[in-house]
């Protein structure tokens, strides 16, 4: 079984740009979460969705949203990008949202660098 | 607050056990993680355990968890070079599906 896929695997913006990032979570998942994992720390929470509809949000700025579209898979935008935006941004899949997604697989990620 | 603290660095000889510790601070934590990087990839979930259980084990690998301490530790056992990466202690609190990352402990095989 295909585990959860990420596009692109790496990408270069500049400052000031928007960017897309995109998820397919596991078959059978139901819920996405993204994650920003910057260089040396562990990933910082950005998002939950489930069934489309947006479960949790963690501490970032209104520069960063995303959406599920109705087969599962996520987009994660970030407009305006600043340099410290530049990171590892995670996709985990999940098969139930809130209270049971407790088995979280990851993807292995996009890496964004913004010049 | 949201903290999960563990050690940065440790190394190990190959064939012998490596313990990484890890104290988390929300109460109302329901699973605690270990997760798995390897260079340039992703996270591998190796094994949770639910907030009501002592320990788990499977295979080489074996969770304790002291409730009361707010204390999580991961046994591997039999170290091998392959086990070298990054590991992530992390938490799932009981109000949301968050899962809080610790910054990770670096394990390093010696030969």
């Amino acid at each position: 079984d295909a585990g959860v896929t990420q596009s692109p695997t790496h990408l270069i913006k500049t400052r000031g740009q928007q960017v897309t990032l995109r998820c397919s979570p596991i078959s059978g998942h139901k819920s996405v979460s993204w994650y920003q994992q910057v260089l040396g720390q562990g990933p910082q929470f950005i998002f939950q969705y489930y069934e489309k509809e947006e479960r949790g949000r963690g501490n970032f700025p209104d520069r960063f949203s995303a959406r599920q579209f109705p087969n599962y898979s996520s987009e994660l935008n970030v407009n305006a990008l600043l340099l410290g935006d530049s990171a590892l941004y995670l996709c985990a899949s999940s098969l139930v949202g809130r209270g049971d997604s407790y088995e979280q697989y990851f993807g292995p990620g996009t890496r964004l660098t913004v010049t | 607050g949201e903290d999960v603290e563990q050690s940065l660095f440790l190394s190990v000889r190959e064939g012998d056990s490596s313990v990484i510790n890890c104290t988390y601070t929300d109460s109302s934590s329901t699973y605690l993680y270990w997760y798995k990087q390897e260079p340039g990839a992703g996270l591998q979930l190796l094994t949770y355990i639910f907030s009501n259980m002592d320990m788990k084990q499977d295979q080489r690998l074996t969770v304790l968890l002291n409730k009361k301490d707010k204390h999580l530790s991961l046994r591997i056992a039999d170290t091998q070079t392959g086990d070298s990466a990054i590991y992530f202690c992390a938490e799932m609190q009981d109000r949301d599906d968050k899962i809080i990352f610790g910054k990770g402990t670096r394990l390093h095989i010696l030969p």
